[in-house]
């Protein structure tokens, strides 16, 4: 099973909106709706951020959002803030049932 | 509210083999699909295994079949994972984590990490 496709940097000021693209196949984000976006900051656990492609759990600010079109899923931050700098992950659920993440993502707030 | 806690740094000979501990607070792991996630450093995250609730059993990635056992103790609710013939390569961050199959089919709770150091 490969990683998930994930651009390895991105980046925005403060205030801005960004976007992280998450890409696999019709085996794992294409064909179940079970992708999920984690935040990690330096040192720390990751977070669940994002839930079945679009939901949040509690407490996750609703700047936070997720999208699918096909193979490719994707989490944008809206509003930017200092806090969201950090490692963002996708996940997806497979077709032999097991998980699999993407190569993750630095997002910079400049 | 559920709570993980794993045991603290391990540091191995290559070669070595190594169990991590993962113990639940505020519910039962039999109730639990528990996982294991590890990372090395600098680079991102890669799932290793966990239970299964569909088919009952536990499976693991291809990566590390036949080298990688968890398994859990219901009567102190703590699962384990434990590596052998250690490399380098497995110097890593090692997170336990629970899969919440049925709700929201993500890992919605993590441990804090285990640090094993793989060093001659």
């Amino acid at each position: 099973q490969s990683a998930l496709t994930q651009p390895a940097s991105v980046s925005g000021s403060p205030g801005q909106s960004i976007t992280i693209s998450c890409t696999g196949t019709s085996s794992d984000v294409g064909g179940y709706n079970y992708v999920s976006w984690y935040q990690q900051h330096p040192g720390k656990a990751p977070k669940l951020m994002i839930y079945e492609v679009s939901n949040r759990p509690s407490g996750v600010p609703d700047r936070f959002s997720g999208s699918k079109s096909g193979n490719t899923a994707s989490l944008t931050i809206s509003g930017l803030q200092a806090e969201d700098e950090a490692d963002y992950y996708c996940s997806s659920y497979t077709s032999s049932s097991t998980k699999v993440f993407g190569g993750g993502t630095k997002l910079t707030v400049l | 509210q559920v709570q993980l806690v794993q045991s603290g740094a391990e540091v191995k000979k290559p070669g070595a083999s190594v169990k991590v501990s993962c113990k639940v607070s505020g519910y039962t792991l039999t109730e639990l699909s528990m996982h294991w996630v590890r990372q090395a450093p600098g680079k991102g995250l890669e799932w290793m295994g966990g239970f299964d609730p569909e088919d009952g059993e536990t499976i693991y990635a291809q990566k590390f079949q036949g080298r990688v056992t968890m398994t859990e103790d219901t009567s102190t609710d703590t699962a384990y994972m434990e590596l052998s013939s250690l490399r380098s390569e497995d110097t890593a961050v090692y997170y336990c984590a629970l899969w919440n199959d049925g709700y929201n089919y993500a890992f919605d709770i993590w441990g804090q990490g285990t640090m094993v150091t793989v060093s001659s």
